[in-house]
């Protein structure tokens, strides 16, 4: 049973273009969470989703920032127009069941640099 | 707003030191709390607390949670280099919501 994979582990994009990050949860996980961690800071939540809903995505900045978790395949977070400040490590969790039942297990994380 | 606090924000000890590290909380509907290890990737799950009171131990690590007071220590025993590390706490409510992490940096 493969973990939390994130892909890709490293990402570069230029000011302006759009980022793509992909989180395929365990097998048999349907509740996935994406947290976004700057350097020397802890995890700052983002989005919530289980498969096909939003369930709280609170800590979306309200532009320029998506995120999906589809029937069929990983869920993403989209960033449109990136800019210097998106960079950052973006983490993705699974669970089988929401809260409290289970820990959330977490992906290795993609490195996201804006130059 | 779901609020985890914790404290130190950084930590230097030595090899075999003991060390408390504390994580308070405010959150709504509260379930559990958790603590995690990150070395430079993912973090990597501790210990899960559901009841006040009850020690839960796994080697030199141990942790404890106070629902009444709201806040939760985690206890390291002769710590190690290997202990340097961010730990985490989290507390799932309607969602996870993680600390900003205490810095653990242990001297040999």
């Amino acid at each position: 049973n493969a973990g939390v994979m994130q892909n890709p582990r490293h990402l570069v994009r230029r000011r302006g273009q759009e980022a793509r990050l992909r989180c395929s949860p365990m097998k048999g996980h349907s509740h996935v969470y994406w947290y976004r961690q700057l350097p020397e800071e802890g995890l700052k939540f983002m989005v919530y989703l289980q498969k096909e809903n939003i369930i709280d995505e609170s800590g979306m900045p309200k532009e320029r920032f998506s995120a999906e978790f589809p029937k069929e395949g990983p869920s993403i977070l989209r960033i449109q127009q990136v800019v210097r400040g998106d960079s950052a490590a973006y983490f993705c969790a699974s669970s089988p069941v929401a809260p409290p039942n289970t820990e959330a297990f977490f992906g290795q994380g993609t490195r996201l640099t804006v130059v | 707003e779901d609020k985890v606090v914790q404290s130190p924000l950084s930590l230097v000890v030595h090899e075999g030191d003991t060390v408390t590290l504390n994580c308070s909380y405010e959150v709504t509907n509260f379930r559990s709390l958790l603590w995690y290890k990150q070395e430079k990737k993912a973090p990597t799950f501790l210990f899960m607390l559901t009841s006040s009171g009850i020690e839960k131990k796994s080697g030199r690590l141990s942790s404890i949670l106070d629902k009444k007071e709201l806040f939760s220590i985690l206890n390291i025993t002769a710590t190690q280099t290997g202990d340097s590390a961010v730990y985490l706490c989290a507390v799932s409510g309607n969602k996870l919501v993680f600390g900003a992490g205490t810095i653990l940096r242990v001297k040999s």
